[in-house]
This record gives C-alpha cells, structure tokens and sequence, in this order.
C-alpha cells in the first residue's frame, strides 16, 4: 500500500522568511512525487514533479523539493515567502498501479 | 488556459433534483478522475476512468455516477440530489507515463 504524510495542517510564516512543507511518502515501488497548489475557489495546478531524473526539483515561482530515498521525504521548499504563496499545498504519489495518492493538505499562510 | 474543462462552476439546487456535472478535456489523456473536496481540504477520489466505456469506483463511496461515452467527456451525474451532496467537485485527467494530474478549476454544488 502506498501514503502520503504531510506534517503540519497548517503552516505561518513572515513575508520574506523560508517556507518549508514537509511530506514523507510510503510506496513498495519507486515513485513519481509531485506537489500541487490550490488558490481559492479553484482546482489544483501543478508546482512541480519528481520523476526518478534530479533529486533536486525546481517548480514554478521560486518553490523547489528535493527526493531523499533514505529519508522517503519529498519536503517543499521556498527561500523567500511573498503574500501570493498563501495557498493550500498537496503533496501526492503515483505509481504504475495507476492511481495516485494525496495528503491531506497543508494551509500556508504568509503574514505581512 | 485550461485544457480541462468543469461546468457549471457553482450550482445551488433543491434536495431532490437531478444534476449533471460536466467535464471535458482537450488533452487526449485516456485517464479521467472525480475527487469530492470539502472545506477540510483533504481530496477523495470517488470515480475514475481509464478510457471509454471504463468506469470505476474510487476510494469513497459516493451515491453519483459517471459515464465515459467518449474520451474527452466524463460527466457526474447525482439522481437526487441532498444536503449530504454539499461539496466541492473537481475533475482531473492525466497522462499514461508519470502521473501527472491536470485539474479543472472544480464544480461547487450547494443542496438546500
């Protein structure tokens, strides 16, 4: 059986200090790891994916993670924080099994 | 731009009614999804479909159905509708190879 574990519901941090989302995976295979991002009032779109090439994953708008086996992590990471990223965040797993796996979402807030 | 497609966005109806949501995608993908998303975040996966005339059930159990005529339509349908039916809808397709999810911007359904 495979999961996802995002650590922390709810996530504050000051406007230009580091976001980090933590999430750890469990999965009998390898698997491709992504995290998504939802605004208000829409659906989720795609930050970025780890598909077994780089460990160290860039996404859109400054947010990377980073795939450690050793550690089944796949923390998300920000060095600076701007009020737009105030979003909910998805950590989710796939494997060739065909359907994919969600956390249950992590709540950022940015404060001014 | 949005290669996936959800209407209504927002729909409030009587308990009892009959309502369709309706989603469509130009992207070719085989694989379609339904996810139910309260306002705790978490995203069940409650229909699924690998390709035309394919349908299954997903995680939770949902008393909606869907149909998969063709590749690019996959619309929920809820016969009567009730207050329990009070959600956010949103639907995904992907690609075959890593998983990757594409989301349309969701159908939020009030029942009274």
């Amino acid at each position: 059986a495979q999961s996802v574990t995002q650590l922390g519901s709810h996530v504050s941090v000051s406007e230009g200090a580091l976001v980090l989302l933590r999430c750890n995976y469990s999965s009998s295979v390898p698997p491709y790891l992504f995290w998504y991002v939802q605004y208000p009032n829409q659906g989720l779109q795609l930050l970025l994916k780890y598909t077994s090439a780089a460990t160290l994953v860039k996404g859109i708008n400054g947010f990377e993670a980073e795939f450690k086996k050793s550690e089944t992590s796949f923390h998300l990471t920000k060095p600076s924080a701007h009020m737009s990223d105030a979003a909910e965040y998805f950590c989710a797993l796939y494997t060739n099994a065909g359907k994919s796996t969600f956390g249950d979402g992590t709540t950022l807030t940015v404060k001014p | 731009e949005a290669d996936i497609y959800q209407t209504p966005r927002y729909l409030v109806i009587g308990t009892g009614k009959k309502i369709t949501l309706e989603c469509s995608q130009t992207m070719g993908h085989d694989k379609m999804y339904w996810y139910q998303q309260d306002p705790g975040m978490e995203l069940h996966l409650i229909h699924y479909s690998y390709g035309v005339n394919s349908t299954e059930k997903g995680d939770l159990s949902s008393e909606s159905t869907v149909s998969r005529i063709r590749t690019e339509h996959f619309p929920l349908t809820l016969e009567s509708a009730r207050p329990s039916h009070t959600s956010q809808y949103l639907c995904a397709s992907s690609d075959r190879v890593v998983g990757e999810l594409f989301f349309g911007e969701g159908s939020r359904l009030t029942v009274l």
